[in-house]
């Protein structure tokens, strides 16, 4: 158990329809990370959130947003759904500390299918 | 540009050892790691290796790093079922301000008992 929560762990919708991923960090951690696992693209960075600011972007379409809140909970909304957006979707937190290193805990993944 | 590239697929004995490889472009990265992910599961480190050293053990696995040609491999020894996974390499370049990780594509190894 990596201390990371991720709900729900299965998620099936429609196209056209909208949905929020919610994770919650380890304990201590101020950074978190999104990250779409997919058959043809692997795995691949979405975005960074650390200590509710925005602090990197990746691949991460504009039809998706992300916030972290106050109590360093984070939320990832996925709307429009096409098809493609099928996948498993990954939180991470670190800590961040500043030396170089660092280890990021994964949850399991909430896995998001759209029909 | 960042782009990490691993070979899809290892099929090896029980007992054998396992050779997973990794090729990346970013030469400012100065940490890379392994992770590894089971069947329905997250993904769990493994191990990581610091660029400025060129090999890393730790139990049955060891790191090699080649900084010229950008090459980085995981050997695991004796090897295990239980090993059957998928393996990512991931590298960091926290000098641009995050710590985001660029994985590989992942390596399935499958061990055959």
């Amino acid at each position: 158990d990596s201390g990371v929560t991720q709900t729900p762990k299965h998620l099936i919708t429609a196209t056209g329809q909208r949905v929020t991923l919610r994770c919650s960090p380890r304990s201590g951690d101020l950074s978190v990370y999104w990250y779409q696992q997919s058959l043809d693209q692997g795995l691949q960075f979405l975005i960074q959130y650390y200590n509710g600011e925005e602090r990197a972007k990746g691949n991460i379409l504009e039809r998706f947003s992300a916030q972290q809140f106050p109590d360093l909970h984070s939320e990832l909304n996925l709307s429009s759904l096409e098809l493609g957006d099928s996948a498993l979707y990954f939180c991470a937190s670190s800590v961040d500390g500043g030396s170089g290193y660092n280890e990021q805990f994964f949850g399991p993944g909430t896995r998001l299918t759209v029909l | 540009g960042e782009d990490v590239e691993q070979s899809l697929f290892l099929s090896v004995r029980e007992g054998d050892s396992s050779v997973i490889n990794c090729t990346y472009t970013d030469s400012s990265s100065t940490y890379l790691y392994w992770y590894k992910q089971e069947p329905g599961a997250g993904l769990q480190l493994l191990t990581y290796i610091f660029s400025n050293m060129d090999m890393k053990q730790d139990q049955r696995l060891t790191v090699l790093l080649n900084k010229k040609d950008k090459h980085l491999s995981l050997r695991i020894a004796d090897t295990q079922t239980g090993d059957s996974a998928i393996y990512f390499c991931a590298e960091s370049e926290p000098a641009t301000g995050t710590y985001k990780y660029i994985f590989g594509t992942g390596t399935r190894l499958k061990v055959l008992a």
